[in-house]
């Protein structure tokens, strides 16, 4: 159980196009999911929080107008990266929280990633 | 006060011997401690994880020391064979955010 997909697993794309990664929760429901980004050989950063059917919350530092969350459903999660530059090449992880675990229950699930490629 | 430390940086163990992960944190609000385990280009997998009412966990090989005082918590491997060489991530999250904070990550190598 608990198993988060992503898809694409990997995408190239041109500068100035605009790519869109999903994330499902396959056997669970989640109210809560999260986006990560990490470049190569280092930590995840946490960039933004994605809650059902209300704006996601971004971390400091993170431009909201580039990176277009939207969570539109208790399994679905969506990360559009607008006008893609190279530095936004990156590995990109979603995360899942079990809206069925009580209080306190604080397991996030990860998804496999995705690896974006921007040239 | 949001960070978490971790350390080593790199590790490299004989097969079966034990290896020894450390993280600290300065936030004392944080009450869940996550360990992950990531292959490369792989998403993170939860390993084992631990609150601050419990001094120990122990799950198969993995083993969590907690210690609330000096705000300091350890992954010890036990028994660490090769397949165990990945990259390892502590994190910390406090009540009600369930937005984790991740160490530095320990790249582990397990030598055959």
């Amino acid at each position: 159980g608990a198993v988060v997909s992503q898809h694409p697993s990997w995408v190239i794309c041109k500068s100035g196009t605009s790519v869109k990664i999903e994330c499902r929760s396959l056997d669970f429901q989640a109210t809560t999911m999260f986006w990560y980004r990490q470049f190569p050989k280092q930590s995840l950063m946490l960039m933004a929080t994605s809650n059902e059917g209300s704006k996601a919350t971004y971390e400091q530092g993170v431009e909201k107008d580039k990176f277009l969350i939207n969570h539109a459903s208790l399994t679905l999660s969506t990360l559009t990266v607008t006008s893609a530059h190279p530095e936004d090449s990156s590995f990109y992880i979603c995360s899942a929280r079990d809206s069925g675990l009580a209080g306190g229950q604080d397991e996030q699930y990860f998804g496999p990633g995705t690896r974006l490629t921007v040239t | 006060q949001q960070q978490v430390k971790q350390s080593p940086q790199s590790l490299i163990v004989q097969k079966g011997g034990i290896s020894i992960i450390n993280c600290a944190y300065e936030n004392t609000a944080f009450d869940y401690f996550p360990w992950y385990q990531q292959f490369p280009g792989k998403g993170p997998a939860l390993l084992i994880a631990i609150r601050p009412d419990v001094s120990e966990k122990k799950e198969g090989r993995f083993t969590i020391s907690f210690n609330k005082s000096a705000k300091q918590f350890s992954l010890h491997i036990m028994d660490s064979q090769p397949g165990d060489s990945a990259t390892y991530f502590c994190a910390a999250s406090s009540p009600g955010t369930y937005k984790y904070i991740f160490g530095t990550g320990t790249r582990l190598k397990v030598l055959a």
